[in-house]
This record gives C-alpha cells, sequence and structure tokens, in this order.
C-alpha cells in the first residue's frame, strides 16, 4: 500500500476555497486516488477518484500533476457543514484501503 | 443513497459476554468490510471478504471473528469482550474500484 502524508489540521472561512495537498511518492502505475469525508460519529463517505490531470464533480476538485506524487484536493466556497476529517487514499485495487489520520478541516463563521 | 445497514448503533455490555454486530447491505455488492475507529483516531481494517465463504484478516489484529454465508451479510463476533474492545466499529460494502460504502457504525461499551 502506498503511504500518503496530508497535513493534519486546516482552518478556513465560510465562502473561501479550501485546499488539501496529499504526498503519494510511492503510488504504483495501476493505484487510484481516493479522497473521502468523515463527520463525528459516521462513516466515511466517499467524495472524488482520479487517476490523473483534473477530475470534477458536484462536490469538489481533484489535482494531480504528470508525476501523481501529490494530488490536492479542492473544496470551493466552503460551508460550515465541510467541517469534516478528509482523507486521501491510494487505491491499489486490492481491497484494502488505508485511511491515515486524515486532514481535520474547520470551517468557522 | 448507498443501502447498509449495521446493528445495534449503540451498545453497553458486560466483560465476558459473547455479543454480534450485524451488517447488512441490499446492493448485491461483493466485497465486505470490517473497520475499528477509536474517537478522534485512524480507521483500521479489521476484516474483509471478497464474496461469500471468503474472509480475511485486516491490518489491525483483532480477536473478533467473521463469517460471509450470504452475499449481503458479514457479521462480526467477539466470543467473550473486554473494556479493550470498546470502539466504533463501522461496516462497509464495495463493487467498483476505490469507493467502499459505510454504514452507520456501531459504538460499541465494554463494561
Amino acid at each position: 500500500l502506498a503511504k500518503t502524508t496530508q497535513p493534519i489540521s486546516m482552518d478556513s472561512y465560510e465562502g473561501q476555497e479550501v485546499n488539501i495537498t496529499c504526498s503519494h511518492n510511492n503510488i504504483a502505475t495501476n493505484d487510484y486516488i481516493t479522497w473521502y469525508q468523515q463527520f463525528p460519529s459516521q462513516g466515511p463517505r466517499f467524495i472524488i477518484q482520479g487517476y490523473k490531470t483534473k477530475v470534477t464533480n458536484e462536490v469538489a476538485s481533484l489535482f494531480i500533476p504528470a508525476d501523481r506524487k501529490s494530488s490536492t484536493l479542492s473544496l470551493p466556497r466552503v460551508s460550515l457543514s465541510d467541517t469534516a476529517v478528509y482523507y486521501c487514499l491510494v487505491d491499489s485495487n486490492d481491497y484494502k484501503l488505508s485511511f491515515g489520520a486524515g486532514t481535520t478541516v474547520t470551517v468557522r463563521a | 443513497e448507498a443501502d447498509i445497514y449495521q446493528t445495534p448503533r449503540y451498545l453497553v455490555i458486560g466483560t465476558g459476554k459473547k455479543i454480534t454486530l450485524e451488517c447488512s447491505q441490499t446492493m448485491g455488492h461483493d466485497k465486505m468490510y470490517w473497520y475499528q475507529q477509536d474517537p478522534g483516531m485512524e480507521l483500521h481494517l479489521i476484516h474483509y471478504s471478497y464474496g461469500v465463504n471468503s474472509t480475511e484478516k485486516g491490518d489491525l489484529s483483532s480477536e473478533s471473528t467473521v463469517s460471509r454465508i450470504r452475499t449481503e451479510h458479514f457479521p462480526l463476533t467477539l466470543e467473550s469482550a473486554r473494556p479493550s474492545h470498546t470502539s466504533q466499529y463501522l461496516c462497509a460494502s464495495s463493487e467498483a474500484l476505490g469507493e467502499q460504502f459505510f454504514g452507520p457504525g456501531t459504538r460499541l461499551t465494554v463494561l
């Protein structure tokens, strides 16, 4: 499993864009990058997944440079309800995901 | 919306009791997982299954056992609960690459 490194915490204010960068230096050719969100006392929820370049959905964007050794999750115009823990994972298609410590994002009014 | 259910949501039980945490999914997913998570800490994979009659141990050693007799059902059992088993247990299932659907979790307290 490729190890990921991401900041422990980030603070933001409502309406701002939040960018969380994750390092995954040992990512393999067939690995995908996946992000999950977790609220307190709930299970994680899938946000977005990508292999290279840019992926966008209704919730977030994922930017992956050509070398794929890092990725950035971008949350546009966050609100208080976006306060959560965000996990960056490298998915090797062996069905065993390693969640790590995640990044605690706190959005303030 | 994911259809994966866990019961009970909360359980307080005495030391030495046998308990079974239930997990069911109605999505027909072959792959199912159990994670353990203490408050504010990382999720740790303790068991997973690729399909019926398939079970494997995860990365974190656990005294619990699992079974997969039906596709939709993946119960976790502790033969003799101890205070060290106090934690939140999360069940998940998946079919496609990367996307796991999680249940609401069972918060277990062993006195």
